[in-house]
C-alpha cells in the first residue's frame, strides 16, 4: 500500500510569507501528527489530528496551525514566516485512532527554507 | 521539553561490530519506540516495547526497557554499512503524543 505522502518536498519562502504543507496518510489511517525537526531542537511535536479534530498540540506559537479533512488528509499552515521556521517538517500517520502504540509511519518530509 | 535523551550522541564502529545506544526518559510511559532516520529523510519505525515488557527482539535488533531506571537500550548486532543512520527513541506520555529524543548518529565503517 502507498506510504505517507508529503508535498511539496522542498520549499523556499521569504520572511513574512505564509506556507501550507500537505500530508496524505496511509489509506485507512485516521490519526495524523506533525513534527518539526531542526538540528538544534531535534524533533518537536506540533499537533495531532484524529477524525478532523485536533487532539493534541505542542508548544508552538499560534502562527502554526493545521487541519484535517474528512478523507484524513492533513495540512499545516505557518503564517508570517520567520528565519527560525526553516526546518524539516514531518508528517506521521497511525492506524489506531485511540492509541498509536503500534508506531507511526512517517512521510519523507517537507524541507522548508525561509530566506 | 523532550521526554527522551539518547546516549551517546554519536557512535562510530567497524562493520560487523555491535552497536549499543541508550535512551533515558523522565516520566512514566505506556510504551517506548525506536526509529531510524537516514540523512534528512523520514523516520522508519524499528521496534516498540511496552511498559510491561523487559526485552524484545526483531532480527538483528534487541531492545531492553528498565522502567525503574526510566531507560532503554537498542542493540544492533553484526552491524552493516547500511545501518549508518540516526536512531531516535520515542516515548508516549499522553497516549496520542510522542516525544522524541535528540538521537544517536551511528556510523558503520566498511
Amino acid at each position: 500500500k502507498a506510504g505517507v505522502t508529503q508535498t511539496p518536498r522542498y520549499l523556499i519562502k521569504t520572511r513574512g510569507q505564509q506556507v501550507t504543507l500537505s500530508c496524505s496518510p496511509i489509506s485507512g489511517h485516521r490519526s495524523v501528527s506533525w513534527y518539526q525537526q531542526t538540528p538544534g531542537q531535534g524533533l518537536q511535536f506540533l499537533f495531532e489530528y484524529f477524525s478532523e479534530t485536533q487532539r493534541n498540540k505542542g508548544n508552538f506559537p499560534g502562527r502554526f496551525s493545521g487541519r484535517q479533512f474528512s478523507n484524513s488528509r492533513s495540512e499545516m499552515n505557518v503564517s508570517t514566516l520567520e528565519l527560525g521556521d526553516s526546518a524539516l517538517y514531518l508528517c506521521a500517520s497511525s492506524g489506531l485512532g485511540q492509541s498509536i502504540g503500534y508506531g507511526y509511519t512517517f512521510g519523507s518530509g517537507t524541507r522548508l527554507t525561509v530566506v | 521539553s523532550q521526554q527522551g535523551e539518547e546516549d551517546p550522541q554519536a557512535l562510530s564502529i567497524q562493520e560487523g561490530e555491535n552497536a549499543t545506544m541508550n535512551c533515558s526518559y523522565k516520566t512514566s510511559i505506556n510504551n517506548l519506540q525506536w526509529y531510524r532516520q537516514n540523512s534528512g529523510r523520514g523516520l522508519v519505525h524499528l521496534i516498540l516495547i511496552r511498559s510491561n515488557e523487559r526485552e524484545k527482539h526483531s532480527g538483528r535488533l534487541r531492545v531492553t526497557l528498565d522502567t525503574s531506571k526510566k531507560s532503554s537500550s537498542l542493540l544492533i548486532t553484526a552491524s552493516r554499512a547500511a545501518d549508518t543512520a540516526s536512531y531516535f527513541c520515542a516515548t508516549d506520555a499522553t497516549g496520542n503524543q510522542f516525544y522524541f529524543g535528540t538521537g544517536t548518529s551511528l556510523t558503520v565503517i566498511p
